[in-house]
């Protein structure tokens, strides 16, 4: 089975910068995924990492190291709307993509 | 506006009732998937379909039933609800399967309370 660990909450200021950390252990590994996910709604792309080292979009950017079986993903400049859940997902060797939990990230003014 | 239709949004249902959760993609993806969302314990993969024609199961399969019959639709069955099939459900497609850039499309999920 896979095994993808994530901090359940984090909670961080207005303009702060906050760090979701994602531990994974899965049946070979094809590619790590970011959804984000607002309260009541569908979860939406953020980024897809496949090969080691950093992914820069915008106030987004996602981390991996394929080594550590370790993924971040990077929030700068965080406004109020990025309260949200942010899943981790890691598509491993029969190309079904598997989720963490979730983090709920609560801004704060 | 390209994207998944999922029906009904919420419904009530008494334990033994057979339902039907209803998915319409309209955007000619290959491979579509049922997950189930709890509090805790994140998105779960229920039954999966590579293509048209072809269905699979995922990590928590039992009670559930899909069909393909053709690329837009993938309706999900609860044969006879449990209290614990009390869940959000979503289902989600992308263009193909079996690709470590498959990056999935959701609907908007199906809230389903089982009395």
């Amino acid at each position: 089975g896979q095994n993808i660990d994530q901090p359940t909450e984090m909670t961080a200021t207005e303009g702060a910068i906050v760090q979701i950390n994602c531990t994974y252990q899965t049946s070979g590994f094809n590619g790590l995924f970011w959804y984000q996910q607002h309260a009541g709604e569908a979860p939406t792309f953020l980024s897809y990492n496949v090969l080691d080292g950093l992914e820069e979009k915008g106030r987004f950017s996602s981390f991996l190291s394929r080594s550590k079986g370790y993924s971040y993903l990077l929030l700068k400049e965080l406004q109020m709307k990025d309260s949200a859940s942010y899943l981790c997902a890691v598509i491993s060797n029969d190309y079904k993509l598997s989720f963490g939990a979730g983090t709920t990230v609560t801004v704060r003014a | 506006i390209a994207g998944i239709t999922q029906a009904p949004t919420s419904q009530i249902l008494a334990a033994g009732r057979r339902m039907t959760l209803r998915c319409t993609q309209d955007m000619r993806h290959n491979a579509m998937y049922w997950y189930r969302q709890d509090l805790g314990l994140g998105l779960r993969l229920i039954h999966y379909s590579n293509t048209a024609g072809t269905t699979g199961k995922g990590e928590v399969p039992d009670g559930y039933s899909v069909s393909r019959a053709n690329t837009d639709d993938f309706p999900l069955t609860l044969a006879s609800a449990v209290p614990s099939q009390t869940s959000v459900y979503f289902c989600a497609s992308s263009a193909e399967a079996g690709s470590g850039a498959n990056v999935l499309t959701f609907g908007a999920g199906s809230r389903l309370t089982v009395l």
